[in-house]
């Protein structure tokens, strides 16, 4: 079964608006989590990496003021997209491990603004 | 140069066949290996990890070399259900640990 719950799977949303998603570790303590962006037919991108209790490391050319991730608990992470605009319209995943374990990947959410 | 790097393909196969793909990565201090797959729209599943000795699981042969820096993925008697992108992913540990994807190789499998 899933070790990692990502929510919503998909959402869609008016521009300007702002869309929170969840990233849960079911049966494990997540000391790090990845959050991911995928646009059609390219890799996966890593957009940055949460630490539980500290500010999350993001990749170069991702906007921390517009991405907000929190990590609050070993099991919870969140990535809020403020004020999304089409562009941002993805396939956003996020991951989720225990120290050097492989990774679990959350099943993803399908975010469209129109 | 990308620190992971793969054939993108695709590689386009028939049904039975044995394919082989194979995933370079540039720095040394890479520790562990993974193997993922991404079937269309969804999101990575492990397919197996990478050890130094080499290890198979079923039809699903994976090993490292770690003098030449890559790691490879060997697949026997393909079946249509393969079809996916196969994605090789570094871990590597400098003053903090860090996933690293290569960009993945399509496979599709024809009957």
């Amino acid at each position: 079964g899933a070790v990692v719950s990502q929510h919503p799977s998909r959402v869609i949303c008016k521009s300007g608006t702002s869309v929170k998603i969840e990233c849960r570790s079911l049966d494990f303590q997540a000391t790090t989590m990845f959050w991911y962006r995928q646009f059609p037919k390219q890799s996966l991108m890593l957009m940055a990496t949460s630490n539980e209790g500290s500010k999350a490391t993001y990749e170069q050319g991702v906007e921390k003021d517009k991405f907000l991730i929190n990590h609050a608990s070993l099991t919870l992470s969140t990535l809020t997209v403020t004020s999304a605009h089409p562009e941002d319209s993805s396939f956003y995943i996020c991951s989720a491990r225990d120290f050097n374990s492989p990774l679990h990947f959350g099943n993803g959410t399908r975010l469209t603004v129109t | 140069r990308k620190e992971v790097e793969q054939d993108p393909g695709p590689f386009n196969v028939p049904e039975g066949a044995t394919v082989a793909f194979n995933c370079t990565y540039s720095n040394s201090a890479s520790q562990s290996f993974f193997w993922y797959r991404q079937d269309c729209r969804k999101e990575p599943k492990l397919l197996m990890s990478v050890y130094s000795s080499g290890n198979e699981d079923g039809r699903f042969t994976a090993q490292l070399n770690r003098a030449s820096q890559y790691i490879s993925l060997l697949i026997r008697d393909s079946k249509l259900s393969d079809s996916a992108t196969y994605l090789c992913v570094v871990n590597r540990y400098s003053s903090a640990s860090k996933i690293i994807f290569g960009s993945g190789t399509r496979l599709s499998i024809r009957p």
